[in-house]
């Protein structure tokens, strides 16, 4: 039963580009939250998504961020216009149900490093 | 959800019993204290998780104190791929927020 997939692992983009990343779910989650870790720093949550809605985006900046999780396909987090300040790693979770209904796990991916030059 | 406290970073040596503090004074009676780690960028792991009583798995021990103030988690035998961040988080399940909110958390560096 394969984890919690992102890719790309590594994106390089110039400031003024769009990144796209992208995490596939465990098999029979549809629960997706993305965290982003800024270097040195805490993970800070970003948007909590459940199939082809938004639940919470409140750490979403309100600006050039965007989220979706399609009814088909793998949930993906949009940055247009990237500045220096988007390089991070940008972590992705799924759980089965929702938190408060179950024990409290989220399966972790690997993350994707965006490096804005 | 509550707040939690940890000391920013532990040492320990390779196969002593890593113990690893966490302070949640406010916690209320329906929260939960769960376990993360973050070895060196990888993503986060889930460790344990409980309530009032003692848990125990493969991978570690969560003691928790009569009056739920406090807990330690503890890992038997600590090795060096035991060396990561180790993060305390106190949420409720029923009707509290659908995130994990993630402190700064205890960076433990087991040594040789």
């Amino acid at each position: 039963n394969a984890g919690v997939m992102q890719n790309p692992r590594h994106l390089v983009r110039r400031r003024g580009q769009e990144a796209r990343l992208r995490c596939s779910p465990m098999k029979g989650h549809s629960h997706v939250y993305w965290y982003r870790q800024l270097p040195e720093e805490g993970l800070k949550f970003m948007v909590y998504l459940q199939k082809e809605n938004i639940i919470d985006e409140s750490g979403m900046p309100k600006e050039r961020f965007s989220a979706e999780f399609p009814k088909e396909g793998p949930s993906i987090l949009r940055i247009q216009q990237v500045v220096r300040g988007d390089s991070a790693a940008y972590f992705c979770a799924s759980s089965p149900r929702e938190l408060r209904s179950n024990t409290g796990e989220l399966f972790f991916g690997e993350g994707s490093r965006l490096t804005v030059l | 959800d509550a707040k939690t406290t940890q000391p920013p970073s532990m040492d320990c040596a390779e196969g002593r019993a890593a113990n690893l503090p966490c302070n949640h004074s406010t916690i209320s009676g329906n929260e939960y204290v769960y376990w993360y780690r973050q070895i060196h960028s990888q993503g986060p792991q889930y460790i344990i998780h409980g309530l009032k009583n003692n848990e125990t798995n493969e991978m570690a021990s969560l003691i928790i104190t009569e009056d739920r103030k406090s807990s330690t988690l503890i890992l038997p035998h600590a090795t060096l791929r035991d060396t990561a961040v180790y993060y305390c988080i106190v949420r409720r399940p029923q009707g509290g927020s659908e995130k994990l909110v993630f402190g700064k958390g205890t960076k433990l560096t087991v040594n040789p």
